[in-house]
């Protein structure tokens, strides 16, 4: 079974862009988390998105959001990036009802200049 | 904020015992311990977790003390692909809320 995949892998945006990453979840699981990873923050949570609903919601302004889709893709947008969205972010799926092991992407490496 | 305490880093030598302690001192009844360890640019994965007994998997053991306010997870055979960033995590399974990463511990293996 193929693992969480998000795309791109690597990015680098200008200040005052917008940004879309993409994440497509395993097979099966419906249920799909956002992170963003810094030095100095660690690894936060941005928000949780089940059957195309927001279930869940990290504290992140409103510059970023997500949706996702009816075959439980997801995607998050960032926008008028600023140089502190620099980072690594992370997608998780995860199957509902089960004791919610999150599986991870390998992660979209963010670098806004 | 994150319900776990861990040290923000420890060494073990190869092949001993890792021994990576939590504290979860305000943990709820209905709460698990899950742990997850991340190397270096790779996304976090999931070890193991439990509710109070002791549980043990092909990657780790769990050891959760009996008033549930601290735990230990053990790699028995530390290699060097075991040097990673471990993250302790209290949560309710079953249930969707967010999960709260705190720190972790950066687990130095010495060769």
């Amino acid at each position: 079974k193929a693992g969480v995949t998000q795309t791109p892998r690597y990015l680098i945006k200008t200040r005052g862009q917008q940004v879309t990453l993409s994440c497509s979840p395993i097979s099966g699981h419906r249920s799909v988390s956002w992170y963003q990873q810094t030095p100095g923050q660690g690894l936060q949570f941005l928000f949780e998105y089940f059957s195309e609903t927001q279930r869940n919601k990290g504290n992140f302004p409103g510059r970023f959001s997500g949706r996702q889709f009816s075959n439980s893709r997801s995607e998050m947008n960032v926008s008028t990036l600023e140089l502190g969205d620099s980072a690594l972010y992370l997608c998780a799926s995860s199957l509902v009802g089960s004791n919610n092991e999150q599986f991870f992407g390998p992660g979209t490496r963010l670098t806004v200049l | 904020d994150a319900k776990t305490t861990q040290p923000p880093s420890m060494d073990c030598a190869e092949g001993r015992a890792a021994n990576l302690p939590c504290n979860h001192s305000t943990i709820s009844g209905n709460e698990y311990v899950y742990w997850y360890r991340q190397i270096h640019s790779q996304g976090p994965q999931y070890i193991i977790h439990g509710l109070k007994n002791n549980e043990t998997n092909e990657m780790a053991s769990l050891i959760i003390t009996e008033d549930r306010k601290s735990s230990t997870l053990i790699l028995p055979h530390a290699t060097l692909r075991d040097t990673a960033v471990y993250y302790c995590i209290v949560r309710v399974a079953n249930r969707d809320d967010k999960i709260i990463f705190g720190k972790g511990t950066r687990l130095h293996i010495l060769p």
